[in-house]
């Protein structure tokens, strides 16, 4: 069955870096498009990164834009959240999501599969 | 960027009720929305896609309807599970993805 496994949140002071992992299984992890969505406590859901099945496209949030990269390594079946100059406004529940698009044959229509999520915290 | 504006923010129903939340989006999104379920201290989950389409494995009393603007979601009869809160999201700007700022439906 599908899983997706977060991890690497924590604690972290403002200005500080962060890297999530997000470990894939149950699919061919190469033909899907992959994003991360975080929660702010007790907020909605936010967009924030998505990257292409083959890597070779990336895109962001205007809010992340600058300060976080997203990457995967289709070899491992993993994917990354590299989180540079981070702000207490970036505090959130963090989720990886798969989208239903198999290679861009046809347009992603929704998020498949989430993982269960990993707690970032920005304070000092 | 498109926003999503959901409608109420809020609602109490009781087991049975028939239940409609809406959608309506900045501007034209084709039938591009996706409905999601989210309860507490979990994951998002996936309920209706192409604004109207069943994902595998929903109950049939979640149904979707609408294009362009205007979007609803409808429980037919509440159940004891269905409380939670109801997120939408457009695909028409993919890769750039926008929710909505969700509907908590709670038991009256």
């Amino acid at each position: 069955q599908v899983q997706l496994v977060e991890s690497g949140g924590g604690v972290v002071q403002p200005g500080g870096s962060l890297r999530l992992s997000c470990a894939a299984s149950g699919f061919t992890f190469s033909s899907y498009g992959m994003h991360w969505v975080r929660q702010a406590p007790g907020k909605g859901l936010e967009w924030v990164a998505f990257i292409r099945y083959d890597g070779s496209n990336k895109y962001y949030a205007d809010s992340v834009k600058g300060r976080f990269t997203i990457s995967r390594d289709n070899s491992k079946n993993t994917l990354y959240l590299q989180m540079n100059s981070l702000r207490a406004e970036d505090t959130a529940v963090y989720y990886c999501a798969k989208d239903n698009s198999v290679r861009e044959i046809v347009g992603a229509t929704g998020f498949d599969y989430w993982g269960q999520g990993t707690l970032v915290t920005v304070s000092s | 960027a498109i926003q999503l504006t959901q409608s109420p923010s809020s609602l109490s129903a009781s087991v049975g009720d028939r239940v409609t939340i809406t959608c309506r989006a900045s501007q034209g999104i084709s039938s591009a929305l996706a409905w999601y379920q989210q309860k507490p201290g979990k994951a998002p989950k996936l309920l209706i896609y192409d604004a109207s389409s069943l994902e595998s494995g929903v109950p049939s009393r979640f149904s979707g309807s609408g294009s362009g603007t205007d979007f609803t979601l409808t429980i037919s009869s509440l159940q004891p599970e269905d409380f939670a809160t109801y997120y939408c999201q457009q695909f028409n700007s993919y890769p750039a993805l926008t929710f909505g700022g969700g509907t908590k439906v709670e038991i009256k």
